[in-house]
């Protein structure tokens, strides 16, 4: 059961120009999401992150925008750089009861940007 | 000291051999976690330790058997692994269990024979 979700396996994108990468979300219940970033044979690293009770946030080249109504998150990236390419993932967080702790992740974006 | 670290980078074992991998974090962090990563796959919560006690085990066989010395430390003692085994195994920690953010060490890739 994804309940949270990425349906665009890669991304392509020329240097210098926005990145928007989505992910859609099942559960009513998240309110916390968080992007990281994958480079081959590495952990994710921690990019961003919004709570539930906001909409935006913004850091540096990268902005997530929070839609709850339509459960949906995208991450911006202005402007893109050949170091962004790497997979992305989304991840949401329900902080409460017997799963406080546990990360729900998307099956990732591979953002490729092409000089 | 801002990250997680992960020994061995890489291991590759026989079905019968007994090993271990260790991770260990200085951020004072209460909440320490396994995760299993196969290719082109999200990473998948194997097991979560809040204050040194295991507070979620998601149903993984008894072939993976983890423990928490201390605050600091994270280790997880494989015995009898299968080739399907084989993964990226990636350890985390937060603040506390409660924490949004989690961070991850570099991973340790397994290979099983």
């Amino acid at each position: 059961d994804q309940q949270v979700k990425q349906n665009s396996p890669s991304l392509s994108v020329q240097e210098g120009r926005i990145s928007i990468l989505n992910c859609d979300y099942t559960n009513s219940m998240f309110d916390y999401f968080l992007w990281y970033k994958k480079y081959p044979a590495e952990g994710p690293t921690f990019l961003i992150s919004i709570s539930s009770i906001k909409d935006k946030n913004e850091d540096g080249r990268f902005t997530v925008f929070l839609n709850k109504s339509a459960k949906h998150l995208s991450l911006h990236i202005v402007p893109s750089q050949p170091g962004d390419s790497a997979v992305y993932f989304c991840a949401a967080n329900r902080g409460r009861g017997s799963t406080l702790g546990r990360l729900y992740f998307g099956r990732g974006t591979q953002l490729t940007v092409w000089p | 000291d801002t990250e997680v670290t992960q020994t061995p980078k890489h291991l590759v074992m026989g079905m019968t051999n007994k090993k271990s991998l260790k991770c260990e974090q200085h951020m004072g962090h209460r909440a320490m976690y396994w995760y299993k990563q196969k290719a082109k796959k999200p990473p998948e919560l194997m097991f979560v330790y809040s204050y040194e006690k295991l507070s979620i085990n998601e149903s993984v066989p008894s072939r993976f058997s983890p423990e928490c010395p201390n605050s600091s430390l994270l280790n997880l003692h494989l015995h009898a692994l299968q080739p399907e085994d084989s993964a990226l195994y990636l350890c985390a920690s937060s603040q506390d269990r409660g924490s949004d953010e989690q961070f991850f060490g570099p991973g340790t890739r397994l290979t099983v024979l």
